[in-house]
């Protein structure tokens, strides 16, 4: 079974960084990509960007490119979202989601919920 | 950039009722990169169509994807209780995906 877990929730202050994470198990981490997904509160879905375990390979949303990085680390099949200065406005629950060869998502994480107050 | 234009926002129906859910793209799209996903409160997304029209693993076959070119459309024939949820259709294009801003079905 393909199972995506996601850290838990955060609570951080406006300027801090963050680094939240993506587990996969059931299947070749390396070998299908990972998206990261955004929902403000009340609010639909963004994407964010997407990486390629295997080689890194990394694509951003023109929305969020410069404003976090994606980047996963293989050998311990986990995938992640880092922040270096959070914005009260970067409050939002993330979701991870495995890219299983077409176009579309198959499976995604429970999601992190990420909460950025002074 | 495609931009994705969801109708309507909002569907007040009854269980046993039909759910008519339309996605409609700024310029024409190919098939095979449109998707649809159901939402419920407090859960993460589940893909339900990819391919404008092939149903995910598990889905139900009450519900079914249609479309081409610029004009797609999601149907719930007759929709059961665990259905009033909201649903997104999603497209990748230039190397990135889109979403439409989203269909409430709720209970009427």
């Amino acid at each position: 079974e393909v199972q995506l877990v996601q850290s838990g929730a955060e609570v951080k202050k406006p300027g801090e960084s963050l680094k939240i994470s993506c587990k996969g198990s059931g299947y070749s981490f390396s070998n299908y990509w990972i998206g990261w997904v955004r929902q403000m509160p009340g609010k639909g879905l963004e994407w964010m960007g997407i990486i390629y375990p295997g080689d890194s390979d990394t694509r951003y949303s023109p929305s969020f490119q410069g404003q976090v990085t994606i980047s996963a680390d293989k050998s311990i099949s986990t995938a992640y979202l880092q922040w270096s200065n959070l914005k009260a406005s970067d409050t939002a629950m993330y979701y991870c989601a495995r890219r299983p060869g077409g176009y579309y998502y198959d499976d995604w994480g429970q999601g992190t919920l990420v909460t950025v107050s002074s | 950039e495609i931009v994705l234009t969801q109708s309507p926002g909002t569907l007040s129906l009854s269980p046993g009722e039909r759910a008519t859910l339309s996605c409609r793209a700024s310029q024409s799209v190919s098939s095979n990169y449109l998707a649809w996903y159901q939402q419920k409160p407090g859960q993460a997304p589940r893909l339900l169509i990819y391919g404008a029209s092939s149903r995910a693993t598990g889905i139900p076959d009450r519900f079914s994807g249609s479309g081409s070119g610029t004009d797609f459309t999601v149907t719930i024939s007759r929709l059961e209780p665990e259905d009033f949820a909201v649903y997104y259709c999603q497209h990748y294009g230039s190397s990135r995906w889109t979403f439409g801003q989203g269909t409430k079905v709720e209970f009427k």
